[in-house]
């Protein structure tokens, strides 16, 4: 059973800061890691995904995945109040089957 | 136009109560999948569908069950409602492999 921990549980920055978020996963083998992005009372949104080791970027969003250290990392530069939300990493571990971890909460001080 | 909905958005049932959580999608998906978010366990898997008419079991299928009578609709049964089944729920559709789109939830409390 893939296990996927976040880290840190919460996070504070001042607008403008980077923001860094942490993701470990259990099984080299996994396919592709998503991280998702949920705000309050909503459903979770697909942010960004990333199969390959090195790093993806996409507008203020960066990933880094290494498969050796089974670490993968969000960090949003630039960040802004709203961005403030909950962070889930997803990780695919073949066909239908997607793990997530219990999130970090994300709050962007203006 | 939200393309997963899910119905009701809240619900108070009684402890031994049935439940029926309602989902439904516009995506032309062929997965979808039945969520509980509680707090510090982020999102477990309860049922899933990858076709209509079937439903598979998840990680923590005890105490709930499925049902897919078409491909943009998936339902949550609840026969017998406990205390410990208080939480949110997603419902959620994708392509295999894809990102997962998901519904706003439902929060149930059972009394």
């Amino acid at each position: 059973q893939e296990k996927v921990q976040q880290s840190p549980e919460s996070l504070i920055v001042p607008e403008g800061a980077m923001s860094s978020l942490n993701c470990t996963f259990s099984n080299s083998a996994s396919q592709s890691i998503w991280w998702y992005q949920q705000h309050p009372g909503k459903g979770p949104e697909a942010l960004i995904s990333i199969f390959s080791n090195g790093n993806k970027k996409e507008g203020r969003l960066t990933v880094y995945l290494n498969r050796a250290s089974l670490h993968v990392s969000l960090h949003i530069r630039d960040s802004q109040p709203s961005d403030s939300a909950v962070y889930l990493c997803a990780v695919r571990t073949g066909g239908y089957k997607v793990v997530f971890g219990s999130g970090t909460r994300l709050l962007v001080s203006p | 136009e939200a393309a997963v909905t899910q119905s009701p958005r809240s619900k108070v049932a009684v402890t031994g109560g049935k439940v029926t959580l309602s989902c439904h999608q516009t995506n032309n998906h062929d997965y979808m999948y039945w969520y509980r978010q509680d707090t510090g366990h982020g999102l477990r898997l309860i049922h899933y569908s990858y076709v209509a008419d079937s439903t598979e079991k998840g990680d923590i299928p005890d105490g709930y069950k499925a049902s897919r009578p078409s491909q943009e609709n998936f339902s949550l049964i609840l026969e017998l409602a406990s205390l410990s089944q208080t939480a949110v729920y997603f419902c959620a559709s994708s392509v295999q492999g894809y990102e997962q789109y998901f519904g706003p939830g439902t929060r149930l409390t059972v009394l």
